[in-house]
């Protein structure tokens, strides 16, 4: 099953913009992770943060984490056409012992 | 460090053939883990290891899909007989430990059953 879940599906912006992904999930957690994933290949973890903690950077990454909501937040600034992947959220919990994955942002940052 | 290297890269087989996928994770992990990525299902974790044991295996789909990890630099997934829906891309990761850190990736095994 599918703990988390991203919004939005897809994603269109224009170079330079703000890129703004969110992921909601259902249970406790013990951290939460953000990968990408460009096309054909496997995912690359870009940032853990960890129930404790609000936020997060990563030189152009921003995550938010807000457990009374149970969702999560990724910023990437400044976009490049680079940044055009799908990004997942996913989330360990210590009950589950496991990494679960959400469903995936397809981002697509236009030249 | 060569990261988590996966084989084949791509297999095409017909229905009801044995498929072994391969998998080498990055050296000093000890978990290794086996995901199957659809556009129907998205991520799904087919079974983990831990220290080369088998830990949690109630992702794998049906007694046709078997996993093992002689050792800690190898772990195979074989799938007999292979079914037209089994058609998926096949990822292996490995982290240092299990969940609680970040997963590595392989370049997964893109398998078609025909």
């Amino acid at each position: 099953s599918q703990q988390g879940e991203e919004d939005p599906q897809a994603l269109s912006i224009q170079e330079g913009e703000n890129a703004t992904m969110n992921c909601s999930y259902k249970t406790s957690i013990n951290n939460l992770q953000w990968y990408r994933q460009n096309s054909g290949r496997g995912l690359v973890h870009l940032i853990l943060i960890r129930s404790n903690e609000r936020e997060k950077h990563s030189g152009r990454l921003r995550v938010t984490l807000d457990t009374s909501k149970k969702s999560s937040s990724l910023l990437i600034t400044a976009s490049r056409a680079a940044d055009t992947a799908s990004y997942f959220c996913a989330t360990f919990s210590g009950s589950a012992r496991q990494l679960t994955f959400g469903s995936g942002t397809q981002l697509t940052v236009l030249p | 460090d060569a990261g988590v290297i996966q084989s084949p890269r791509h297999e095409v087989t017909e229905m009801g053939q044995e498929v072994t996928l391969r998998c080498k994770p990055i050296s000093g992990h000890n978990s290794l883990f086996w995901y199957r990525q659809t556009m129907m299902r998205g991520l799904e974790l087919l079974i983990y290891f831990n220290n080369n044991v088998p830990i949690d295996d109630s992702g794998m789909p049906e007694d046709r899909f078997s996993a093992k990890m002689p050792n800690a630099s190898f772990s195979t997934l074989k799938i007999q007989p292979s079914e037209p829906r089994d058609s998926a891309v096949y990822f292996c990761a490995s982290s240092l430990r299990t969940g609680d850190e970040k997963l590595f990736f392989g370049s997964g095994t893109q398998l078609s059953v025909l």
